[in-house]
């Protein structure tokens, strides 16, 4: 079976541009959760959809970013304008339903903001 | 109160020593405790997970020890070996109060052969 798929694997770009994360979560699959790690903050919750509706993006750090899940299959992250600061690593990951089943994670986009 | 503190930060065993990773947690809406082991370049992936109505859980080496009353658990590594190196995570999930699942900081374990 397919795991999570996430694309690019890398972006680097620069400041001021937008950028768009992508996720293909397990076909199945009713959660999809989305991730930010860095050294300094660690791996925190950006958002989470559940049946493609957002239940709490309350760790969407401003208004520069913005999530959408438009079915089942697909949900992008996009961060516009983007700064330094959103340099990160960015997971996708996706469960059964909700925060109490296991989530499967896909292996992340590596964004760097010059 | 959201926060879940997970220490030692690193960690270095022997192969075939006991690793153990301790979380702690303060809001009791937190009712699955799942671990996660990292690898570099890699997605986080589920090792074990416990509710709060056990207070242990084993599965092959690893063991999840739970303390409901202190709000602590903690990961048991048996026998641990080099391919075991890698990051650890626990982390506290909720259904209520805004289904956050939070993550501790993360445990760099390397277990030298």
């Amino acid at each position: 079976d397919a795991g999570v798929i996430q694309s690019p694997r890398h972006e680097v770009t620069e400041m001021g541009q937008e950028v768009t994360l992508r996720c293909k979560p397990i076909s199945g699959h009713n959660s999809l959760f989305w991730y930010r790690q860095t050294m300094m903050r660690g791996l925190e919750l950006l958002i989470y959809f559940n049946n493609n509706v957002p239940i709490d993006d309350s760790g969407m750090p401003e208004d520069r970013f913005s999530a959408k899940m438009p079915n089942a299959s697909f949900s992008t992250l996009k961060i516009q304008p983007s700064e330094p600061r959103d340099s990160a690593v960015y997971f996708c990951a996706s469960s059964l339903s909700g925060t109490h089943q296991p989530q499967h994670f896909g292996d992340g986009t590596r964004l760097s903001i010059l | 109160q959201q926060q879940v503190k997970q220490s030692p930060q690193s960690l270095i065993v022997q192969k075939g020593g006991i690793s153990i990773i301790n979380c702690a947690y303060e809001n009791t809406a937190f009712d699955y405790f799942p671990w996660y082991q990292q690898f570099p370049g890699k997605g986080p992936a589920l090792l074990i997970a416990i509710r709060p109505d056990v207070s242990e859980k084993k599965e092959g080496r690893f063991t999840i020890s739970f303390n409901k009353s202190a709000k602590q658990f903690s990961l048991h590594i048996m026998d641990s070996q080099p391919g075991d190196s890698a990051t650890y995570f626990c982390a506290a999930s909720s259904n209520t109060g805004g289904f956050k699942t939070i993550f501790g900081a993360g445990t760099r374990l390397f277990v030298k052969a």
